[in-house]
């Protein structure tokens, strides 16, 4: 199973919006509705953000969107904050019913 | 509250083999699956594998498949990753994550994580 395709990096300045792409198959994106979206901050155990595609777990600010069109998935940040600096990875349910995560994608704040 | 302790930090030598333990708490041990996921130093998160704590069923990455191990003790509440004949591309960070409630298929709480060292 190849990992999913997600940019290596994006950035953006305070208060504005940012999305992260998340590219797989018909076997696991394209094929469900069970993408995650994970925040990493450095050293640290990752943290859920979205699971479904679009539903935020409890605690989770709503300026984190998901969505998903065909075999890509998005995740979109919005107002962005300092504190959103992060590492992002998407993560899919597969045909296998195996996992599989994306490259991850380093987000800066500017 | 929902805690996920790891075992303590691991240096071994290639071709060994190392077990890393996961202690759940504060849920249902039984009702849950439980996932690894292994990140090496700067690099993506990796799935390797999960288990069905209830039956004891799992499923394992393609790419681990035949070296890796997941088990667990249902009277201790702890999951176990054993991985084998190690080189030093297994040095990484080693997650165990339990499986979100209600079929979301996501990985919602999250151990601290355990650093497998393999050196010569």
């Amino acid at each position: 199973q190849s990992a999913l395709t997600q940019p290596a990096s994006v950035s953006g300045s305070p208060g504005q919006s940012i999305t992260i792409f998340c590219t797989g198959t018909s076997s696991d994106v394209g094929g469900y509705d069970y993408v995650s979206w994970y925040q990493q901050h450095p050293g640290k155990a990752p943290k859920l953000m979205m699971y479904e595609v679009n539903i935020r777990p409890s605690g989770v600010s709503n300026r984190f969107s998901g969505s998903k069109s065909g075999n890509t998935a998005s995740l979109t940040i919005s107002g962005l904050q300092a504190e959103d600096e992060a590492d992002y990875y998407c993560n899919s349910y597969t045909s296998s019913a195996t996992r599989v995560f994306g490259g991850g994608t380093k987000l800066t704040v500017l | 509250q929902v805690q996920l302790v790891q075992s303590g930090a691991e240096v071994k030598k290639p071709g060994a083999s190392v077990k890393v333990s996961c202690k759940a708490s504060g849920f249902t041990f039984t009702t849950y699956a439980m996932h690894w996921v292994r990140q090496a130093p700067g690099q993506r998160l990796e799935w390797m594998g999960w288990i069905n704590a209830g039956n004891g069923n799992t499923r394992y990455s393609q790419k681990f498949q035949g070296r890796v191990t997941i088990t667990r003790d249902t009277s201790a509440s702890t999951t176990y990753m054993e991985l084998s004949r190690l080189i030093s591309e297994d040095t990484a960070v080693y997650y165990c994550a339990r499986d979100a409630a209600g079929a979301k298929k996501a990985l919602d709480y999250w151990g601290q994580g355990t650093l497998v060292t393999v050196s010569s």
